[in-house]
């Protein structure tokens, strides 16, 4: 139980476009999605926290406008990397929780890679 | 400010050795804390969390973990390391009635048969 998985897997773009990646919690509704950046060798970095319904809580230093994330419903989260340039090729990863099914507790997308080129 | 500390950037250990995974935490009230394992190209996969009770927390895959205040410190052990345990391991710290979590930078842990 406590499936979220991410589409895409990896994706390559071409800088000045942009780019949305899926996160899905599969078998159980998320009330509370959140989006981190990873780059390489180091730790996560939280980029944003949503409510479903509701407008992203965006990190201090994390641009709104250019990591755009919808939560729609329950179950489904996006982040759209508007105009994307090299500097943000890095690994996305999305996690989802909610308090009924476990408190505190975030369950893990595989992640996405994105190269800007 | 909150804040999670893991010393060993690299841990090599033979198989069928333990283990033990260094976390300090700075935190100014209670804290949850967490955790997870990485493997390569994977997101994340919950190993164990403490909340409160018990300070010898146990978790899946044989791993446990146990919360020590006075030294601000959630190490994470196991007492014979297989091969497939090898991956990055992340020590996160959350607060009560957040849902954010902060995470130290990982351990990677190399596995020789």
């Amino acid at each position: 139980g406590a499936v979220v998985s991410q589409h895409p897997s990896r994706v390559i773009c071409k800088s000045g476009t942009s780019v949305k990646i899926e996160c899905r919690s599969l078998d159980f509704q998320a009330t509370t999605m959140f989006w981190y950046r990873q780059f390489p060798k180091q730790s996560l970095m939280l980029m944003a926290t949503s409510n479903e319904g509701s407008k992203a809580t965006y990190e201090q230093g994390v641009e709104k406008d250019k990591f755009l994330i919808n939560h729609a419903s329950l179950t489904l989260s996006t982040l759209t990397v508007t105009s994307a340039h090299p500097e943000d090729s890095s690994f996305y990863i999305c996690s989802a929780s909610n308090p009924t099914l476990s408190t505190d507790t975030q369950y893990f997308g595989p992640g996405t890679r994105l190269t800007v080129l | 400010a909150q804040s999670v500390t893991q010393p060993d950037i690299h841990i090599t250990v033979s198989e069928g050795a333990s283990l033990e995974l260094r976390c300090n935490y700075s935190y100014g009230a209670t804290p949850y804390l967490f955790w997870y394992v990485q493997s390569p190209g994977q997101g994340l996969q919950l190993l164990l969390k403490y909340f409160s009770g018990d300070t010898l927390v146990q978790g899946i895959k044989g791993f446990e973990a146990e919360f020590k205040r006075s030294q601000s410190s959630f190490n994470l052990r196991k007492p014979s390391v297989h091969w497939s345990d090898a991956a990055e391991y992340f020590c996160a710290v959350g607060a009560v009635n957040t849902d954010k979590l902060i995470f130290g930078t990982g351990t990677r842990l190399q596995v020789f048969p």
